[in-house]
């Protein structure tokens, strides 16, 4: 079965400090994964996703993040936060093996102290 | 502007009523989708429909009812089975079928809360 794990259940940074949130998967195969964004009381809004081609992968609101598959990893980056960063994060695993859904990790909270 | 809305946002509820939450999509996708969050456990599939008059169970299934007449439209049922309905709810859709890999899109959500 695939599964996601997100270690870190809070992080704080600094306004204009960098960024890497963690996110390890299971899966049997090349996974599709996706990073999603949810800010309070608000939907999920996908800041970018991977599924072959180039391991590092760009996405919105100048965030990146590389598939790492010797680790099982899909670490999202950010060379500098912002205030507005602030939310809760989420990564994602789906494939056509792994059953007909995606699976959600239990998301990272990130508070930006300024 | 496409896409995807939710209501009500906020939803109170007695013990033993059922309650409907709405999710419309203009974005003509196949796929909806309805999610339960909760605190510090991510997001649960509830239920998902590929198509129109069809739709599946998902991983908590139980207590929970949907209907899928028309293609825009895919309303959560919480019937008075479900044993803890206080929770977010969100609703998603996607452009293709392919529940696994496709990109789905989220609604701005539904918080319950039972009195």
């Amino acid at each position: 079965a695939q599964s996601v794990t997100q270690p870190d259940i809070h992080i704080t940074v600094s306004e204009g400090a960098s960024l890497e949130l963690r996110c390890n998967y299971s899966y049997g195969a090349t996974p599709y994964l996706f990073w999603y964004v949810q800010s309070p009381g608000q939907g999920l809004q996908l800041l970018l996703k991977y599924f072959s081609g180039d391991t590092l992968v760009q996405g919105i609101k100048g965030f990146e993040a590389e598939f790492k598959r010797s680790q099982s990893s899909f670490n999202l980056r950010k060379p500098s936060v912002h205030w507005s960063d602030a939310a809760e994060y989420f990564c994602a695993v789906g494939g056509p093996r792994g059953g007909n859904k995606l699976t959600f990790g239990t998301g990272t909270q990130l508070k930006v102290e300024l | 502007d496409g896409g995807i809305t939710q209501s009500p946002k906020y939803l109170f509820r007695k013990e033993g009523q059922n309650v409907t939450l709405s999710c419309e999509q203009n974005l003509n996708h196949d796929a909806m989708y309805w999610y339960r969050q909760d605190p510090g456990q991510g997001l649960r599939l509830i239920y998902y429909s590929q198509i129109v008059n069809d739709f599946q169970k998902g991983d908590i299934a139980e207590g929970y009812s949907v209907s899928r007449e028309k293609k825009e439209s895919f309303p959560l049922t919480v019937t008075s089975a479900q044993k803890n309905p206080t929770a977010f709810y969100l609703c998603a859709s996607s452009q293709g079928l392919a529940v696994s890999t496709d990109t789905q899109y989220f609604g701005p959500g539904t918080r319950l809360t039972v009195l």
